[in-house]
């Protein structure tokens, strides 16, 4: 089975654009959840997706917003980048909803505002 | 104070040491989730524990609920074992909540 994948894996923006990040979950999975990684703050939970239905959100302002599609591909969107955006956004998939099942994370797409 | 910590924040061993890192957490969980990040970025998941004691290969995961404490353990640890170990808590419905990661080198 194919794993994780998520693209694009590197991206540089300027301030005050938007980014678009995908992620394709492994076949039969349909539950994704996203995360963001900084050296100052580690990981911390953006928002989980399951059967394309938001089921939390995590501590992160109105310009970080998701979906998900009918074939439980993920999108996550970041509208008027700032500085303090640039971060590694990895995606993980699970089975089942709830992070109550063993996540398979994606390699990450890093980005870098400037 | 973070809701998981930690400890220790850095590692050094010589290959075939016995390894233990610890995470403590303040808050009622449902599950707690073992992950080991390499160098490039990308995470493996190595347990999701929510009672008792798991093993995969070398290593082993153990948690106390009662204390709010677990441990990871590496047993005759090798240099590929190099990396970073991250402990996260399940609370609540749908939140993971992490720890801030334990950074292991294994030298030959």
């Amino acid at each position: 089975k194919a794993g994780v994948t998520q693209t694009p894996r590197y991206l540089i923006k300027t301030r005050g654009q938007q980014v678009t990040l995908s992620c394709s979950p492994i076949s039969g999975h349909r539950s994704v959840s996203w995360y963001q990684q900084t050296p100052g703050q580690g990981l911390q939970f953006l928002f989980e997706y399951f059967s394309e239905t938001q089921r939390n959100k995590g501590n992160f302002p109105g310009r970080f917003s998701g979906r998900q599609f009918s074939n439980s591909r993920s999108e996550m969107n970041v509208s008027t980048l700032e500085l303090g955006d640039s971060a590694l956004y990895l995606c993980a998939s699970s089975l089942v909803a709830g992070i109550t099942d063993t996540q398979y994370f994606g390699p990450g797409t890093r980005l870098t505002v400037l | 104070k973070n809701e998981v910590e930690q400890s220790p924040q850095n590692l050094t061993a010589q290959e075939g040491e016995f390894i233990t890192i610890n995470c403590s957490y303040s808050v009622g969980i449902s599950a707690l989730h073992w992950l080991q990040q390499h160098p490039g970025g990308g995470i493996v998941s190595l347990f999701m524990l929510s009672s008792g004691k798991k093993k995969h290969g070398r290593l082993i995961a153990t948690i106390n609920i009662q204390e709010k404490h677990s441990s990871l353990h590496i047993t005759a640890s090798h240099p590929r074992d190099s990396a970073v170990y991250i402990c996260a808590v399940k609370r609540g419905p749908d939140k993971l909540i992490f720890g801030t990661g334990t950074r292991l080198q294994v030298f030959p």
